[in-house]
This record gives structure tokens, sequence and C-alpha cells, in this order.
């Protein structure tokens, strides 16, 4: 069975600064999706990210990118000019693509705070 | 337009009660899904349907039922209620033809039972 880790529980970075959330999963399949999710106060799940385990490329949205190793298994989010808005747990998740209806696996999350 | 919405958003009831979780999706995905959010904000599937079709049933009390009368639609009646069935319930969906495959979730139910 597949399993995400999240190493750290929380996280703290200071507004402009960047910060990098850790995640490894564990997997025997080939072909499989990465995602990061944002769940602010509002308890709303927002996707940041996603990566296909078949494109080398790392993924990048606005100030948000992975650094996606697949050899070792690891897909990490920096955060580039935090700002107080991104201030929430972010959730890493994998997906199997093996048929469809298959569902998200979480880790367990990670608390980011941003302080001003 | 919101594409994914559950009703209600909060949920207070007794012990013993039946109660039910609506969701709908505007977005012509033709999967859905239900997710718990337990108290330590620990995520984890409890049903899949695809065309209308369970795929995934995990080991969930069967005081719990999804229903999907269309793709478009996915409630989750509790039957009994316990209270440990106080948690967040999240209704999401993708498009699972094709390589999309991002999950897009509704607001979540907070579901409090007493």
């Amino acid at each position: 069975a597949q399993t995400v880790t999240q190493s750290q529980p929380e996280m703290s970075v200071q507004e402009a600064e960047t910060v990098t959330l850790s995640c490894t999963y564990d997997t025997s399949e080939s072909d499989y999706y990465l995602f990061w999710y944002k769940q602010p106060p509002s308890r709303q799940m927002i996707l940041v990210i996603r990566q296909e385990a078949y494109k080398q490329q790392n993924a990048t949205e606005n100030r948000f990118s992975v650094n996606f190793q697949k050899a070792a298994k690891s897909f990490s989010l920096k955060i580039s000019d935090s700002q107080l808005g991104d201030a929430a747990m972010y959730f890493c998740a994998y997906r199997s693509a093996k048929q469809a209806g298959t569902a998200l696996i979480f880790g367990k999350g990670t608390t980011l705070s941003v302080s001003s | 337009d919101t594409a994914v919405s559950q009703t209600p958003k909060y949920l207070v009831t007794q012990m013993g009660n039946d109660k039910s979780i609506k969701c709908e999706q505007n977005l012509g995905h033709d999967t859905m899904y239900w997710y718990k959010q337990d108290s330590k904000k620990f995520l984890k599937i409890m049903f899949s349907y695809n065309n209308k079709e369970l795929i995934i049933n995990e080991t969930v009390p069967n005081r719990f039922s999804p229903k999907s009368p269309d793709k478009a639609h996915l409630n989750l009646h509790i039957n009994s209620l316990e209270l440990g069935d106080s948690a967040v319930y999240f209704c999401a969906s993708s498009q699972d033809r094709g390589y999309s495959y991002e999950q897009y979730f509704g607001p979540g139910t907070r579901l409090t039972v007493t």
C-alpha cells in the first residue's frame, strides 16, 4: 500500500522569505500523480500544485514550485516570497494513475505560520 | 458559480439520529468522492463513484451509505449517529477520463454529534 509522510508538523517563515515543506512517499507503482493542497482556517481544500510522475520537469505555479525526486520518492514544496495569506495547513497527496476513482492518499499535514 | 457544493456546512445532532449530507458538482466530472477529516486533521477516503458506479468502499461502518443518483450528485447518509462520527466530511470530484486527475473539494460539512 502507498503511504505519504510529512515529517514537519509545523513550520514558520517570515514574510517575503522562502520556505520548503518536505514530503516523502512510498509506492511500487511507476505511474502516479502527486499534489500539494492548502487548507486555510476556512477549511476549504485548495489545490496548490500537481506533478505527474512521468514528467521529469518540476512543476511551478507562480510562487510555488516543487522539487520532485522520483528515485528518492521525495516531493517537496517551495514557497517563495511568502505572504501572510500563505498561512495554512499544507497536505501532500499521492494518487495512483491505475484506474478511475482512485483516491488521494494524504500525509498528516504541515502547519505553516507566516510572520510579518 | 460554486464548483463543488455541500449542504449543510454545519450539522449538529444527537446520538442515534439519522442524517444526510448532500454534494453536487457542476464541473461535468465523472468521479466523486467522500473523505473524512478527523480531529487531528487527518484526511481519509471513504467512498468513490465513477459514472455512478461504486469504486472504493473503504472500511467504514455500514451505517454510512453513499448514494449517487447521477454523475453530478453524491450524497452521504449516516444512520444511528455515534459520538465518534464527529468530523469534517468533504466531497470531491475529478474528471478521470483523459489525464486530468486533480480532485476538487467542496467546502466540507462539520458534523458534531452530541
